[in-house]
């Protein structure tokens, strides 16, 4: 079974602070998923990385997939009320094969 | 809009009762997932089917635990004898394996269960 595991667990921060988040595991993954969850509502799938080393950007927040593709990170520049939320990470070996989620990091972003 | 619908959103029930939750997908997905969320947790895995059969359930899934997708369409998840620590929100997520794919998945806005 993999596992990943995401760092930190909990973040509170102040609006317009920069902030990273963690996923890791020590199985190798053909893609990673990350999700933002808003309170009472489904994940929301923000994006997927496949290649290692990948880079995407989303506006404000950028993903990076690791080289060896056990790893990934997310990190939101200039923080606002609007990104709280648990952000999840996803991955999969491929194909058929179902994903497993992240433990989760919770974040809050106050005024 | 054609994403994942769940229903009902809110069940309250008393310890005992049995309760059925139906999903939705997206239409052309093949794969259905059902997972247990308890606040600011990660979703855990119940079960998934590929098309009509179902693939995998988890271990710590109780035998009061089940779930149909009769027509590879639509499924439910019923709950017997429901406990209070059966409370949780019961999220539904959709994806379309193929092989080489990334099997994004594609989640409902969930259903939250309490039992008093």
């Amino acid at each position: 079974t993999q596992l990943l595991e995401q760092s930190p667990q909990f973040l509170s921060i102040q609006e317009g602070e920069n902030l990273t988040v963690y996923c890791n595991s020590s199985s190798v993954f053909s893609s990673l998923q990350w999700y933002r969850q808003e309170p009472g509502e489904g994940p929301v799938l923000l994006v997927t990385v496949v290649t290692g080393g990948e880079v995407k950007k989303l506006k404000r927040l950028t993903f990076q997939f690791g080289d060896a593709r056990k790893d990934s990170s997310l990190h939101i520049t200039a923080a606002q009320p609007g990104d709280t939320g648990l952000y999840l990470c996803a991955g999969g070996p491929g194909g058929y094969q179902k994903v497993t989620f992240g433990t989760g990091t919770k974040l809050q972003v106050i005024p | 809009d054609t994403g994942v619908s769940q229903n009902p959103r809110h069940k309250i029930t008393k310890r005992g009762q049995n309760v059925t939750f139906r999903c939705d997908p997206i239409s052309e997905h093949n794969r259905l997932y059902w997972y247990r969320q308890t606040l600011g947790q990660g979703p855990e895995f119940l079960t998934y089917f590929q098309n009509e059969a179902q693939l995998e359930k988890s271990r710590l899934l109780s035998d009061r635990f089940s779930a149909e997708r009769p027509k590879g369409s639509f499924s439910t998840l019923e709950i017997q004898r429901t406990e209070q620590g059966d409370s949780a929100m019961y999220l539904c997520a959709s994806s379309l394996a193929l092989a080489g794919a990334h099997n994004e998945q594609f989640f409902g806005p969930g259903t939250r269960l309490t039992v008093l």
